[in-house]
């Protein structure tokens, strides 16, 4: 099993609805991210979680919220999608050394 | 605001050196790290380095970080068709990864 799962790994989605993307972890890390890559722009932070009581915002938190349900889980719920939230997903983990994250496969989303 | 830069674009030949060069923001960044992505995966981290180091050698790969001028590269030697994909800088800052927008490596056979 991959150390970090993301799910759905593809999803298309109308305009309006609300959609949850779900990441679990099995390295044992505290740190939990939210990242979304469009091209040419490279990797933008939505939200971040040290512990499973803390959620913080990142550089593009408006439009999404997240849940962080316990260690190995945090999730990225779009309460209304627009079709510029279009992007590829990728949920991260990282210990407190900071030595590098380690990425899902990604979950790339589509709204129409 | 300031964002890590780097070219989006290199081609070689297999068998060449591939020479991937990154700028990045913060002078007070305490680690620098390089990511490879291959199609329809996540990132992968290869390699990353201290701040008060100059180089880091690691098989085919070399960093080499200029404090100086906030300039990070990273060297692949003996460039193989497998080493096709995005390679991603990074700086640690803070609480946050920033991340640049990616080089996009071809080797030609």
């Amino acid at each position: 099993d991959a150390d970090v799962t993301q799910t759905p790994r593809n999803r298309i989605t109308k305009t309006g609805k609300r959609i949850m993307l779900e990441c679990s972890q099995t390295k044992g890390h505290d740190r939990m991210y939210w990242y979304r890559q469009d091209p040419g722009l490279g990797l933008r932070l939505i939200y971040y979680s040290f512990d499973v009581k803390d959620i913080n915002k990142g550089e593009i938190s408006d439009g999404y919220s997240v849940s962080r349900q316990a260690q190995a889980k945090f999730s990225l719920s779009l309460e209304s999608a627009i079709p510029n939230q279009t992007a590829l997903y990728f949920c991260a983990t990282s210990d407190f050394q900071d030595y590098g994250y380690t990425f899902g496969s990604g979950t790339r989303l589509t709204v129409v | 605001g300031e964002d890590v830069e780097q070219s989006l674009f290199l081609s070689v030949r297999e068998g060449d050196s591939s020479v991937i060069n990154c700028t990045y923001t913060d002078s007070s960044s305490t680690y620098l790290y390089w990511y490879k992505q291959e199609p329809g995966a996540g990132l992968q981290l290869l390699t990353y380095i201290f701040s008060n180091m100059d180089m880091k050698q690691d098989q085919r790969l070399t960093v080499l970080l200029n404090k100086k001028d906030k300039h990070l590269s990273l060297r692949i030697a003996d460039t193989q068709t497998g080493d096709s994909a995005i390679y991603f800088c990074a700086e640690r800052n803070n609480n946050d990864m920033r991340f640049g927008a990616g080089t996009r490596l071809t080797v030609k056979p």
